[in-house]
C-alpha cells in the first residue's frame, strides 16, 4: 500500500535561518506531488507542485523554493525565514493513471519561526 | 477553471443534529468533487468522494454528499452528530480524469455542542 511521511512534525527556527522540510512516498511511482500552507485561519494555499523529477511549478512568489532530486522525494527550502513563513505545512501525492484522482496528504509539519 | 465556494467558515450544530456543511462549485468541464476532514494538527483525510458514478456518495464516518448537477452543489450531511466529527472539511473540484489538481474550498469549522 502507499504511505506518505512527512518530518519533522514541529519546527521552531529564528527569523533569517534556514529551511529543509522533506516528503517521501512509498509504494508508487511517478506521483504527483504537492506543498500546501495553512496560515492560521487563512485555509489552504498551494505553494509548489511537481509532475516528475526536476520539474516544479511554482504557485506563488515566495521565500521558499522546492526540488524533486528523487520520483517520490519533495523538498522543501529556504534560504533566510522570515516570520510570516510560520504555519502548518502540508505535502500531498496524487496518482497519475486514469483511476486515480484525489490527494492523500501527509500529517503536516508545524512551522513556528519565532 | 474551476472553484469551490463553501458557505459558512463556521458551523455548530448540537451533538445528535443533523449536519449539512454546504459547497457549491463552477466548473467548465465536468467536475470530481472531494470532501475532505482535518482534525487539528493534522493532515487532510478523505471523507468521500464522487467520480460520475452513482450522484448519492457514501464516506466515512457516516457522512454522505448529493451531487446535484441542476444547483451546482455537493453538500455534506450527517444525520447524527457526534463530538469527534468536530473539525475543519474542505470541499474541493478537479477535472474528470486522473491526475488532475485539485481546487480546495476556503474550508467550514464544525463545532459539535452538547
Amino acid at each position: 500500500s502507499q504511505t506518505i511521511h512527512q518530518w519533522p512534525a514541529t519546527l521552531v527556527q529564528p527569523v533569517g535561518s534556514p529551511l529543509s522540510l522533506e516528503c517521501t512516498v512509498e509504494g508508487t511511482s511517478n506521483p504527483n506531488l504537492y506543498w500546501y500552507r495553512q496560515a492560521a485561519g487563512r485555509g489552504l494555499q498551494l505553494l509548489f507542485y511537481s509532475v516528475g523529477i526536476g520539474q516544479i511549478s511554482s504557485e506563488v512568489p515566495q521565500n521558499l523554493s522546492a526540488s524533486r532530486p528523487q520520483d517520490r522525494q519533495f523538498i522543501l527550502s529556504s534560504k533566510k525565514l522570515l516570520l510570516s513563513d510560520s504555519g502548518f505545512y502540508l505535502c500531498a501525492w496524487q496518482g497519475r493513471g486514469v483511476i486515480n484522482y484525489g490527494y492523500t496528504f501527509g500529517s503536516g509539519t508545524r512551522l513556528t519561526v519565532v | 477553471a474551476q472553484s469551490v465556494t463553501q458557505l459558512g467558515s463556521h458551523v455548530s450544530v448540537s451533538e445528535g443534529a443533523l449536519v449539512l456543511l454546504r459547497c457549491n462549485y463552477s466548473s467548465s468541464v465536468p467536475p470530481y468533487l472531494f470532501w475532505y476532514v482535518q482534525y487539528p494538527n493534522q493532515g487532510l483525510q478523505l471523507l468521500l468522494k464522487y467520480t460520475s458514478a452513482a450522484t448519492l456518495v457514501k464516506g466515512i464516518n457516516g457522512f454522505e454528499a448529493e451531487f446535484k448537477k441542476s444547483e451546482t452543489s455537493f453538500h455534506l450531511t450527517k444525520p447524527s452528530a457526534h463530538m469527534s466529527d468536530a473539525a475543519e472539511y474542505f470541499c474541493a473540484v478537479s477535472p474528470t480524469g486522473g491526475g488532475n489538481k485539485l481546487t480546495f474550498g476556503t474550508g467550514t469549522q464544525l463545532k459539535v455542542e452538547l
